[in-house]
């Protein structure tokens, strides 16, 4: 099956920006989302993107994806503690939403 | 925001009997979904539904598996005979463009 790839942990400082990065292979991808999932939470949709677009800026969110490298980020802008959790990157060509196994963000004071 | 409901939030049950998770998707969209999270791993896609028809399965989603919208609301997920190894958080979606999820079912089989 298609794979969806990202780093397990990432670590920043109160204050600094994040930015979690996400590769896939399905060149048929239409639509590209990143979750939030906070512990024994659901999972929140924090923004998506389209394919044919490069760019999604929402508040403190950026998405940046680069459809030729198959690679899509997520920048976080003045991180702040409450935006610990885990974010997992999601492809979608069909029907279905193919996830990564998620980055563990933890922003420390 | 529009918001999925799903009930129970938590479930247990004994090996080999039989559990229905509720899912109430967002009213105006037309694809239903059905994850499952088995702790500390990713989230894996069991089966998609559109047009009151199954339109996508993983090799996950057996014969044990179905899924029925009973009702012009709700959408649920039964499994026939639980296994050990069926104990994960289940999630229910449903999307247009946007996919929301919902809070999920802890399902545990003892």
């Amino acid at each position: 099956g298609e794979d969806v790839e990202q780093s397990l942990f990432l670590s920043v400082r109160e204050g600094d920006s994040s930015v979690i990065n996400c590769t896939y292979t399905d060149s048929s991808s239409t639509y590209l989302y990143w979750y939030k999932q906070e512990p024994g939470a659901g999972l929140q949709l924090l923004t998506y993107i389209f394919s044919n677009m490069d760019m999604k800026q929402d508040q403190r969110l950026t998405v940046l994806l680069n459809k030729k490298d198959k690679h899509l980020s997520l920048r976080i802008a003045d991180t702040q503690t409450g935006d610990s959790a885990i974010y997992f990157c999601a492809e979608r060509s069909g029907y279905a939403l193919n996830f990564g196994k998620g980055t563990s963000l933890l922003v420390t004071p | 925001e529009p918001e999925v409901t799903q009930t129970p939030s938590h479930q247990v049950t004994q090996m080999g009997q039989e559990v229905i998770l509720r899912c109430v998707p967002i009213s105006n969209h037309l694809y239903f979904y059905w994850y499952r999270q088995i702790l500390g791993q990713k989230v894996e896609f069991l089966v998609s539904f559109y047009n009151n028809e199954i339109s996508e399965k993983s090799e996950i989603f057996d014969d044990q598996f179905s899924v029925e919208r009973p009702d012009g609301s709700n959408f649920t997920l039964k499994i026939r005979s639980t296994k050990l190894e069926d104990s994960a958080m289940y999630f229910c979606a449903s999307s247009g463009t946007e996919a929301f999820f919902g809070q999920g079912t802890r399902l545990t089989v003892v």
